[in-house]
């Protein structure tokens, strides 16, 4: 089946710093997904991007799908970027695997 | 808002005793999903429904059980409740093709 992996696992930023979290899958997909759980568990979409460049503010995601990897960019951090950041790839219909996660911390 | 609303928010459940988990939506998502997630881990699909047709993941206990009456409505019945089904468990939908994926706030499932 599809792998997923993430790095790095843990990551502590100060605040105001950039950072890039990496997924790479194993296999092909369809629908890429960055997702972030807040501290309290609840998880966001942040973005669908199977391939190609997204934006959202500060945070920004690149997949190069013939490469097999998506990046998500996080600028000027701030404290309420912590919690685990996860990439999920969809591989086979509506099967939908997630990648460990990153866990952030953003210090004041 | 639009949104996927799970209830009741914490469950605490006896060993062994059935207990039934609850999942809404107000998306008109085709696609209904049920995630098993424990501490530091990432969210594991436990089964999902692609309209009315059930698909089960190879390796979730018969323990679990799913239930859509209807678009709007998904349920999650544990059987038999053991120790180790202790962990949070998350509702979610998306479109057929995957898109507009969302999920609930979660239901925290404790077994005494």
């Amino acid at each position: 089946g599809i792998q997923v992996e993430q790095s790095p696992p843990d990551l502590i930023l100060q605040e105001g710093a950039n950072s890039t979290l990496r997924c790479n899958f194993s296999d092909s997909v369809n629908n890429l997904q960055w997702f972030h759980q807040n501290p309290w568990g609840q998880l966001i979409n942040l973005f669908y991007i199977p391939s190609g460049t997204k934006q959202n503010g500060r945070l920004s995601a690149t997949t190069v799908a013939t490469e097999r990897y998506s990046l998500l960019y996080i600028s000027s951090s701030q404290t309420t970027d912590s919690g685990v950041y996860f990439c999920a790839g969809r591989y086979n219909n509506n099967d939908m695997r997630f990648g460990a996660g990153t866990r952030l911390t953003v210090k004041p | 808002d639009a949104m996927v609303i799970q209830n009741p928010r914490y469950q605490v459940t006896q060993f062994g005793k059935p207990v039934t988990l609850s999942c809404s939506q107000t998306l008109n998502h085709n696609v209904m999903y049920w995630y098993q997630q424990k501490s530091s881990q990432a969210p594991k699909l436990l089964f999902h429904y692609y309209d009315k047709d059930f698909n089960n993941e190879a390796d979730t206990p018969d323990n679990f059980q799913s239930r859509r009456p209807n678009t709007s409505f998904c349920f999650l019945d544990i059987r038999s409740p053991g120790l180790g089904d202790a962990a949070m468990y998350l509702c979610a939908t998306s479109s057929r093709q995957g898109i507009g994926y969302t999920f609930g706030s979660g239901t925290r499932l404790t077994v005494v």
